[in-house]
């Protein structure tokens, strides 16, 4: 069985307020890929990064960053100086080694305010 | 572009009438899809996962013969919602990879509304 646990069911933050999302995860893979996905209200999804577990490097893509520690079982997202455009639903995802099982955390509503 | 379409991106149907969600993958051949269900304000539930040329693997709790899916082609999936209730409305959203190593890609969605 595995698990993914966004404990922030919502954010508020001002506008150029960095914000991080938290992600926890549990898998009994040793091989397993971490996904983070924006949910807008028009309610697609958009998908915005894909970590391989034996792939512990930290990336940054512009105002967005993420985390992963493999000790802690955590992959947080980072949004540096945060705009309106990116009140969305946030969601982090674990897909199995097999690929065939996709476990969405919760999601995390975050509101930014002008 | 879009790399997987979801078809019809909205539909409004009365009870008892059955509703076909298409979900193509455009430019790479799927061997399995995944179907999601999502509440108001809810996380994405995994209803079922769809394989090309057998049967759908359901979820604990997901009805069988309401949602029929179909994966009659490595490019096509289908989900059909036999005789809807109001209680079925809600937004479906389909996904799929060309394996496990590449990213999974999302449909639109589709929300269906049951009156």
């Amino acid at each position: 069985a595995q698990k993914v646990t966004q404990a922030q069911t919502e954010i508020s933050v001002v506008e150029k307020e960095d914000v991080t999302l938290d992600c926890v995860y549990e898998t009994r893979d040793t091989t397993y890929y971490l996904f983070w996905y924006k949910q807008p209200p028009s309610g697609e999804l958009v998908f915005l990064i894909r970590r391989n577990s034996f792939d512990e490097q930290n990336e940054i893509s512009g105002r967005y960053s993420w985390n992963f520690q493999k000790s802690t079982s955590s992959f947080n997202f980072t949004i540096t100086a945060s705009q309106v455009v990116d009140s969305a639903v946030y969601f982090c995802a674990l897909l199995n080694n097999a690929g065939n099982m996709l476990t969405f955390g919760g999601g995390t509503r975050l509101m930014v305010k002008p | 572009g879009a790399v997987v379409s979801q078809h019809p991106s909205r539909v409004i149907c009365k009870s008892g009438t059955s509703v076909k969600i298409e979900c193509r993958s455009l430019d790479f051949q799927a061997t399995t899809m995944f179907w999601y269900r999502q509440f108001p304000k809810q996380s994405l539930m995994l209803m079922a996962t769809s394989n090309e040329g057998s049967k759908a693997t359901y979820e604990q709790g997901v009805e069988k013969d309401k949602f029929l899916i179909n994966h009659a082609s490595l490019t096509l999936s289908t989900l059909t919602v036999t005789s809807a209730h109001p209680e079925d409305s809600s937004f479906y959203i389909c996904s799929a990879s060309r394996d496990s190593k590449s990213p999974l890609h999302f449909g639109n969605g589709t929300r269906l509304t049951v009156t």
